[in-house]
């Protein structure tokens, strides 16, 4: 079955850097766009950043991390990255990797990771 | 502040039809397809209606979706006490070019 996990969360200072992984199985990982969402304690869901399938170059990214998170793929390796560089404390979040339904409109997310914890603090 | 606006809170008793909104822009819901994802307490995401309409494998008849214009509902009959979860709209945005979610509607069974 499909499963996303994710790691590479934990404490960072303001100004710092980290970067997670999303591993992927059960399904043909190059194949698929993926995004990153993220979830600030006890508020809503944020879309932060997408990037397109082997076939295409295309990423995008949310106004509030463009120029300090970088995504990226190895589709050898089956796995997602997010590089956070420039953390500040509103970057404090779950981040969740997750799948795109391919072919149709609006960039559905069909299967999730269960996130993991981003904590930017003095 | 969300692109999208849902209300944040929408309550029923069991076997009760609730309606929550989501309402956006020509940019958003008016030029693209509405998505929906239901949270329950200390689990990630899933999703619940997409491409307006349509219901993944496994998500029972009893969610469904609309959209006219600017403004999409989803619709949960026949409340249960499983339902109670947070539920949010979401759309791509073309001026934006991302992903855009509402705020989330806490439903709660009474």
């Amino acid at each position: 079955q499909v499963q996303l996990v994710e790691s590479g969360g934990g404490l960072v200072k303001p100004g710092g850097s980290l970067r997670l992984s999303c591993a992927a199985s059960g399904f043909s990982f190059s194949d698929y766009y993926m995004s990153w969402i993220r979830q600030a304690p006890g508020k809503g869901l944020e879309w932060v950043s997408h990037i397109a399938n082997s076939r295409s170059s295309t990423i995008y990214y949310a106004d509030s991390v463009k120029g300090r998170f970088t995504i990226s793929r190895d589709n050898a390796k089956n796995s997602l990255y997010l590089q956070l560089n420039s953390l500040r404390a509103a970057d404090t979040a779950v981040y969740y990797c997750a799948r795109e339904i391919p072919y149709s409109s609006g960039v559905p997310l069909d299967s999730w990771g269960r996130g993991t914890l981003v904590t930017v603090s003095s | 502040q969300s692109v999208l606006t849902q209300p944040p809170s929408a309550s029923g008793t069991p076997g009760q039809r609730v309606t929550i909104s989501c309402s956006g822009s020509s940019s958003n819901i008016g030029s693209n397809a509405v998505n929906w994802y239901q949270q329950l307490p200390g689990t990630a995401p899933k999703l619940l209606i997409y491409t307006n309409t349509q219901r993944p494998s496994g998500v029972p008849d009893r969610f469904s979706g609309s959209k006219s214009g600017t403004s999409a509902s989803l619709a949960i009959s026949g409340l249960q006490y499983e339902d109670e979860a947070d539920y949010y709209c979401a759309a791509w945005d073309d001026s934006l070019h991302g992903l855009v979610f509402g705020g989330g509607t806490e439903v709660t069974v009474l």
